[in-house]
């Protein structure tokens, strides 16, 4: 099945600073990549996603990078700010698969 | 708020003990997914039933068993619970299945003691 590495585990960033969470995935045939974010005491919520056919994607100062060919997709969050700070996981999924595998998880600190 | 509800939020019980997690999806979702996060943990995917059918399974205990009912809530039964099973559990709802957005309910958490 599906093996979803990410990488850092922890990360702390200075307000203002950019933060950058990486992940790989193992299945070729996966095609939908999110990204979630957990606040604490709450559920993970989806905060940007990207599709095989894509290779970058923009939404105000988080972006997601794609690339196929290595099976490895990040996350940019530029000018961090202290309501950023929370977990931060990725995940693959592929089309007649049923279930998404997530990434063990990056605590994103950012300093005031 | 996802839309998701999720009850009890806590539950405290004993080793051998049986709990029963319940979910509510969001109007209108007919997928319900279960997923087990462990203390510093990924989420580990447990099982999916779209409409009352299971559709998907993962990483579950054959101690552990779910279902969805006619009016879609789902619950999701742990039986002779063990220390290694205190996680939080959550229950997420979808429209679209999993290439599309996942609403997750606040979990419970439950501590075997």
């Amino acid at each position: 099945g599906e093996n979803v590495e990410q990488h850092p585990s922890t990360l702390s960033v200075q307000e203002g600073d950019s933060a950058v969470i990486k992940c790989t995935y193992s299945d070729s045939a996966s095609n939908y990549f999110p990204w979630y974010k957990q606040e604490l005491g709450k559920g993970p919520q989806l905060i940007i996603d990207i599709r095989s056919n894509v290779g970058e994607k923009k939404d105000q100062r988080i972006a997601v990078t794609l690339n196929k060919t290595a099976k490895h997709f990040s996350l940019h969050i530029t000018e961090t700010q202290p309501e950023d700070s929370a977990v931060y996981f990725c995940a693959a999924s592929g089309t007649g698969r049923r279930a998404l595998t997530f990434g063990s998880g990056t605590r994103l600190q950012v300093q005031p | 708020d996802s839309g998701v509800t999720q009850t009890p939020k806590h539950l405290i019980t004993a080793t051998g003990q049986r709990v029963t997690l319940r979910c509510s999806p969001r109007s209108g979702d007919l997928s319900v997914y279960w997923y087990q996060q462990s203390l510093d943990q990924g989420l580990q995917f447990l099982i999916q039933y779209y409409n009352g059918e299971e559709r998907a399974k993962g990483n579950i205990l054959e101690r552990f068993s779910a279902q969805q009912f006619p009016d879609l809530h789902s619950e999701l039964n742990l039986s002779s619970l063990e220390l290694g099973d205190s996680a939080l559990y959550f229950c997420a709802s979808s429209l679209q299945g999993v290439t599309g957005e996942l609403f997750f309910g606040e979990g419970s958490r439950l501590t075997v003691l």
